[in-house]
């Protein structure tokens, strides 16, 4: 069985300060993670992957996100943020097909000038 | 342009009034899937369709049906809904060993 928790449900950072979102993972194999965003009023977008290459995943704005198997961990950072980032942000984990995923229940990052 | 589009993008409908939310992706992906989003619940997987003719059901399929004649369309219907289907819908589609593709989501009020 899958599952994905995201530690926080509110994060608020300061423009200019670096951003931590958190999120454990639970995979009985190999898992496939993701962080997708959501702004206001938007679809989804996907920010980065995880596919077992590299552990360090960089993605699009900035945002990267470490895999840590040792603490079922992927953790998604920003050094500085900017207003622009201000959204809802979903960890997910999917099977190793790629057919089922599973959300976590969200983050939303409040920039604050 | 690559897409998935969904219609429509808002519905206000009332408890038993069977509705069809339509969902089309142009660029030939085998996989589809429909998710519904509530505070605080995340997304939820209901159906998901592995090519035409093939559905399995999700995590939440109670009330929803799905079917899959073409390979690009991958409706949601609810024969009876009622007021805990109010959510945001989003249906999604992806090819082999890619990521999915979601769509702009359709916001759902059942009164």
């Amino acid at each position: 069985a899958q599952s994905v928790t995201q530690l926080d449900s509110h994060v608020s950072v300061s423009e200019g300060t670096p951003v931590l979102l958190r999120c454990n993972y639970s995979s009985s194999y190999s898992p496939s993670l993701f962080w997708y965003v959501q702004h206001p009023n938007k679809g989804l977008q996907l920010l980065l992957k995880y596919t077992s290459a590299a552990t360090l995943v960089k993605g699009i704005n900035g945002f990267e996100a470490e895999f840590k198997k040792s603490e079922t961990s992927f953790h998604l950072t920003k050094p500085s943020a900017h207003m622009s980032d201000a959204a809802e942000y979903f960890c997910v984990v999917s099977d190793p097909w790629g057919d089922k995923l599973i959300f976590g229940t969200g983050t939303r990052l409040q920039v604050f000038p | 342009e690559a897409q998935v589009t969904q219609n429509p993008r808002y519905l206000i409908t009332v408890t038993g009034k069977k509705l069809t939310v339509t969902c089309s992706q142009n660029m030939n992906h085998e996989y589809m899937s429909w998710y519904r989003q509530d505070p605080g619940l995340g997304l939820r997987q209901i159906y998901y369709s592995m090519n035409v003719e093939v559905t399995d059901k999700g995590d939440v399929p109670e009330g929803y049906k799905v079917s899959r004649k073409e390979k690009r369309n991958f409706p949601l219907i609810l024969e009876s809904p009622s007021p805990n289907q109010t959510s945001l819908y989003f249906c999604a589609s992806r090819g082999r060993l890619e990521t999915q593709y979601f769509g702009p989501g359709t916001r759902l009020l059942v009164l």
